[in-house]
């Protein structure tokens, strides 16, 4: 089974672009959630999707941030534009559907680099 | 306002040692805790405690949870250099699906 995918692995873009991170989550995973770490801080939650609807966005930082899951499959989290302080390390993680399931599948993480 | 608070920040020991990793935690409805591994990527998920006083055990590793004390710790035993990571702990509250996460404990095992 494959796990959870995330694309690109590392991105390096100038302050006031635009750039958009996709996540593949597992086959039959409803449940979709993106996090991010800054450095040196905790891995921190951004939303939740169960299946395309979003459940939970109370951590996305501002409305430069923009995520969508059409139709329940993958993913896209869209940073327009960027700021300095929106470098870091992007986590998306999925877990199965239903109330009971607690636990989350990681992907690598996109690393994004804003200059 | 939620928090977990993981210590130590960083350890380093050598192969055989026993290590044990601590979580506090201060989050209003608890629901469960979890642990999780962070060689270089993806973290893999460990343990996910929910009831007290009841260890979890894979192999080395064992985890057990104190609701009353508000803390989880990791224990391994006789480290190897495979064990070397970032030890992550998050919890989760009643009515909701997001991870609250701690820092992490990076563990360097020296052969």
């Amino acid at each position: 089974e494959a796990g959870v995918t995330q694309f690109p692995s590392h991105s390096v873009i100038e302050k006031g672009q635009t750039v958009t991170l996709r996540c593949d989550p597992i086959s039959g995973h409803d449940n979709l959630y993106w996090y991010r770490r800054v450095m040196g801080k905790e891995i921190k939650f951004l939303l939740h999707f169960v299946k395309e609807s979003k459940q939970d966005e109370s951590g996305m930082p501002n409305n430069r941030f923009l995520a969508e899951r059409t139709g329940g499959t993958y993913s896209t989290l869209k940073v327009q534009p960027a700021e300095l302080e929106d470098s870091g390390v992007y986590f998306c993680a999925s877990s199965q559907p239903g109330l009971a399931s607690y636990e989350q599948y990681f992907g690598p993480g996109t690393r994004l680099t804003v200059t | 306002e939620d928090k977990v608070v993981q210590s130590p920040l960083s350890l380093v020991v050598h192969e055989g040692d026993t290590v044990t990793l601590n979580c506090s935690y201060e989050v209003t409805n608890f629901r469960s805790l979890l642990w999780y591994k962070q060689e270089k990527k993806a973290p893999t998920f460990l343990f996910m405690l929910t009831s007290s006083g009841i260890e979890k055990k894979s192999g080395r590793l064992s985890s057990i949870l104190d609701k009353k004390e508000l803390f989880s710790i990791l224990n391994i035993t006789a480290t190897q250099t495979g064990d070397s990571a970032v030890y992550l702990c998050a919890v989760v509250t009643s009515g909701t699906y997001k991870y609250i996460f701690g820092t992490g404990t990076r563990l360097k095992v020296l052969a």
